[in-house]
């Protein structure tokens, strides 16, 4: 069963505006992370919060985490074109060898 | 490139044939995963190795799967008797030891089951 849940589905923005992502999970966790897909290849890690952060940076993009609510938001600042791709939170659950688990994902287009 | 490597990259295979991927993981990493991803879905966790050990495998997966990562290196995941639902990609990962670490995934490999 996948745990997390993302939120739109899809998304289709303007070059140049900024693109926001939720995600909502069912269980506590030790931490949640971003990955991305573009079109048939593997994942790429893009980011990673602890349970115990709040907000997080990494280049143009910002993560929040609200342990209170389960959910967690990603957000890109001023999107690029290349920006277009599949884009899925995953969460490690609490407790020893936790499996990480991802949501189905959010597909993000740019447009230029 | 993630440093995680999968072969093949593709296969196509014939109902009720076996076929085998392989996995090889960043070499200081300690745990591996299996995940199954079909079109617009994410990863599907399948199994994962902490070294040598599996410790975990989906109740989704029936018996016709397996895994194996003898002496905790590569991994080897082999379908037997195939069936058309088993057509996705098949995607391996590899952790760091430790806590909070990232996954670092393979190009994954596409089955399709004719």
């Amino acid at each position: 069963s996948q745990q997390g849940e993302e939120d739109p589905q899809a998304l289709s923005i303007q070059e140049g505006e900024n693109a926001t992502m939720n995600c909502s999970y069912k269980t506590s966790i030790n931490n949640l992370q971003w990955y991305r897909q573009n079109s048939g290849r593997g994942l790429v890690h893009l980011i990673l919060i602890r349970s115990n952060e709040r907000e997080k940076h990494s280049g143009r993009l910002r993560v929040t985490l609200d342990t209170s609510k389960k959910s967690s938001s990603l957000l890109i600042t001023a999107s690029r074109a290349a920006d277009t791709a599949s884009y899925f939170c995953a969460t490690e659950r609490t407790g020893a060898n936790s499996k990480l688990t991802f949501g189905k994902g959010i597909t993000l287009s740019v447009r230029p | 490139d993630t440093g995680v490597s999968q072969d093949p990259r593709h296969k196509i295979t014939k109902r009720g044939q076996n076929v085998t991927f392989r996995c090889d993981p960043i070499s200081e990493h300690n745990r591996l995963y299996w995940y199954r991803q079909t079109l617009g879905q994410g990863p599907e966790f399948l199994t994962y190795f902490q070294n040598e050990a599996q410790l975990e495998k989906s109740r989704l997966l029936s018996d016709r799967f397996s895994a194996e990562r003898p002496k905790g290196s590569f991994s080897t995941l082999e379908i037997q008797r195939t069936e058309q639902g088993d057509s996705a990609m098949y995607l391996c990962a590899s952790f760091r030891a430790g806590m909070d670490t990232e996954a670092f995934f393979g190009q994954g490999t596409r089955l399709t089951v004719v």
